[in-house]
């Protein structure tokens, strides 16, 4: 089965501390991607990073890294000395090869809370 | 840089009506979606569209539900007979071809209320 998991439903941190996002995901495909999305309040789906299966490289963009490892499948996300312009819904997905074409499988969220 | 586009950003409806939502997607792009998002709740896939026909769809995406590509650049979604709970936001997306076809990039979505 295919599956994204993020644990924590929200999460509310205070302006510039760092703070990490979970997910964890399943599958039986050795050829997969994995993604985050970001929705702020507005509500458009904003794309982050892709990262394929055979490359667990971390990376780090300006505030934000990502730590991907196999061994437990999982795909975390840091933002460091975040803002109040960092709140925002941030949805991980698993993008596996379905019959014919690649489907995105969704986790359920995490709402970032920025406090000032 | 290229952007998906939906409009309209807003519909609101009365339950029974016709709706139809339209997307553009990026021009050089093969692959073309459609999503929704109840309110609060994760993102659910629809349906996909490639060489102008659907090649996935899912559940959710009954005989109420039609895509289309009419022209060369639209790709538009059909509610025939809206519910109250097809009340949600629709995002379309579109991806490359071969090799480049799991990044989507999505529009910024059309919410829709039915009433």
């Amino acid at each position: 089965a295919q599956k994204v998991t993020q644990a924590q439903t929200e999460i509310s941190v205070v302006e510039k501390e760092d703070v990490t996002l979970d997910c964890v995901y399943e599958t039986r495909d050795t050829t997969y991607y994995l993604f985050w999305y970001k929705q702020p309040p507005s509500g458009e789906l904003v794309f982050l990073i892709r990262r394929n299966s055979f490359d667990e490289q971390n990376e780090i963009s300006g505030r934000y890294s990502w730590n991907f490892q196999k061994s437990t499948s999982s795909f975390n996300f840091t933002i460091t000395a975040s803002q109040v312009v960092d709140s925002a819904v941030y949805f991980c997905a698993l993008s596996v090869f379905m019959d014919s074409n690649y489907q995105l499988i969704w986790g359920a969220g995490t709402k970032l809370i920025i406090k000032p | 840089e290229p952007e998906v586009t939906q409009t309209p950003s807003h519909q609101v409806t009365q339950m029974g009506q016709e709706v139809i939502l339209r997307c553009v997607p990026i021009s050089n792009h093969l692959y073309f979606y459609w999503y929704r998002q109840i309110l609060g709740q994760k993102v659910e896939f629809l349906v996909s569209f490639y060489n102008n026909e659907i090649s996935e769809k899912s559940e959710i995406f009954d005989d109420q539900f039609s895509v289309e590509r009419p022209d060369g650049s639209n790709f538009t979604l059909k509610i025939r007979s809206t519910k109250l709970e097809d009340s949600a936001m629709y995002f379309c997306a579109s991806s490359e071809g071969v090799g480049k076809q799991e990044t989507q990039y999505f529009g910024p979505g059309t919410r829709l209320l039915v009433l």
